[in-house]
Formats: structure tokens, C-alpha cells, sequence
């Protein structure tokens, strides 16, 4: 069964200090994994996808890595408005049914 | 360019009663997907429609729960009866096709069951 894991559950930051999400995945072969942002009453906004291990992606102050067995986000010289929860999904190979984690929620203090 | 539209954003019933969520995707998405999200979880696929076919339901609850995509644009999403334990977010999200496209998801309708 494919499986996410996230973490920590929980990040608070302060105004430029810099940290990584973890997600750690099991899928029957990876076709991707994604990032996605959600605000609090809110869907999920579609940050990312990386395909292969080795991939890398950049938007602001945001850069998701992918290796065989995780990926990390990581996010440099954050704002108070990067708090948010950050979720990974993994889609298998032969579906299109994202496997989301729980979420990692990220408070940036100013 | 619009985004995945949904309604209602809120509701509240009481258990047994039944209710209907209803979603609108981006304009030319063939796939469209229900996700339900309880709450410190992440979301979780109920249903994957492809144009007017149902490609996956296999974690769809078929006792209560159904869905319809009627000519490959809207789609609703029923609970009949509803139990407390229905209480979630319930997502609708929309993507091009083939596979690997990323999914746009909609702002959700909070169902709280009493």
C-alpha cells in the first residue's frame, strides 16, 4: 500500500530562519510526488512536482529535492506569510490518485 | 483563467439526513476527482471521473455515498444517509489529461454532522 509520512507535524519559525519539511514515501513505483500549499478554509494550492530522483524545483523562497525514498522542501529566509501546511502526495505509477500525507503546519513568526 | 468552483462552501445536517455537494472544474479538464479531507489529515480520493466514466471508486463508501458527472462538466457528490463520522472537507479537484498533470483543487464545502 502506498504510504506518506510527514515531518515534523508541526514547524514555528522566526522571520529568516531557514528549515526543511521531510516527506518520506513507499509507492509501487513513483510516477510523481507533489507539493502543495493550503491556507487555513482553503484547497490546496499546487506548488511543485518532481518525477525522478536527483530533481529539483524552485519558487521563491521554496526548493523541493526528491530522492528515491523522500523529498524535502525547503524553504529560505521565510515570511510570516509562508505560514501555512504543507502537503506531499505521491501518484503511483499506472494511476492518477494522489496519496496525500498529513501535512507538516509551518508558523512564521515576524 | 476561473478556477474549480464548489457549492455549497458550508453546511450543516443532522445525522441521517441526507445533502449534496456540487463542483464546476477548470474549463477543459477532463478528469475530475472528490477528495474528503477529516480534519489533521490529509485529503483522501473518493472518486476519479474521466470525462463521464468513473475511473476509480474504490475507497468510496457505496452504502451512502454516489456521484454523478453529467455530460463530462459538473459533478455532485451525495451522502444518504449522512453519520457523524461524515463530518469533513470535502474536495473537488479537476486536471488535463493523460496522467501526471498536477490537480487544481476547488475551496472545499465544510460538512459538519450533528
Amino acid at each position: 500500500e502506498d504510504q506518506v509520512t510527514q515531518s515534523p507535524e508541526a514547524l514555528r519559525l522566526q522571520e529568516g530562519e531557514s528549515s526543511s519539511l521531510n516527506c518520506s514515501y513507499t509507492v509501487s513505483g513513483l510516477r510523481g510526488l507533489f507539493w502543495y500549499r493550503q491556507d487555513p478554509g482553503k484547497g490546496p494550492e499546487f506548488l511543485f512536482t518532481l518525477y525522478s530522483a536527483g530533481e529539483e524545483k524552485e519558487k521563491e523562497r521554496l526548493k523541493a529535492t526528491l530522492t528515491k525514498k523522500e523529498s524535502f522542501l525547503h524553504i529560505t529566509a521565510p515570511k510570516p506569510e509562508d505560514s501555512a501546511t504543507y502537503l506531499c502526495a505521491v501518484q503511483a505509477s499506472g494511476s492518477e490518485k494522489l496519496v496525500f500525507g498529513k501535512g507538516t503546519k509551518l508558523t512564521v513568526n515576524p | 483563467e476561473a478556477g474549480v468552483a464548489q457549492s455549497p462552501r458550508y453546511k450543516i445536517i443532522e445525522k441521517r439526513q441526507s445533502v449534496a455537494f456540487w463542483c464546476n472544474p477548470i474549463s477543459g479538464h477532463a478528469t475530475l476527482y472528490w477528495y474528503q479531507q477529516i480534519l489533521g489529515q490529509g485529503p483522501k480520493l473518493l472518486i476519479q471521473f474521466q470525462n463521464n466514466g468513473v475511473v476509480d471508486d474504490s475507497q468510496l463508501p457505496k452504502d451512502r455515498f454516489s456521484a454523478e458527472r453529467l455530460k463530462g462538466v459538473d459533478s455532485t457528490l451525495k451522502i444518504q444517509p449522512a453519520k457523524l463520522e461524515d463530518s469533513a472537507v470535502y474536495l473537488c479537484a479537476s486536471s488535463q489529461t493523460p496522467a501526471g498533470y498536477e490537480q487544481y483543487f476547488g475551496p472545499g464545502t465544510r460538512l459538519t454532522v450533528t
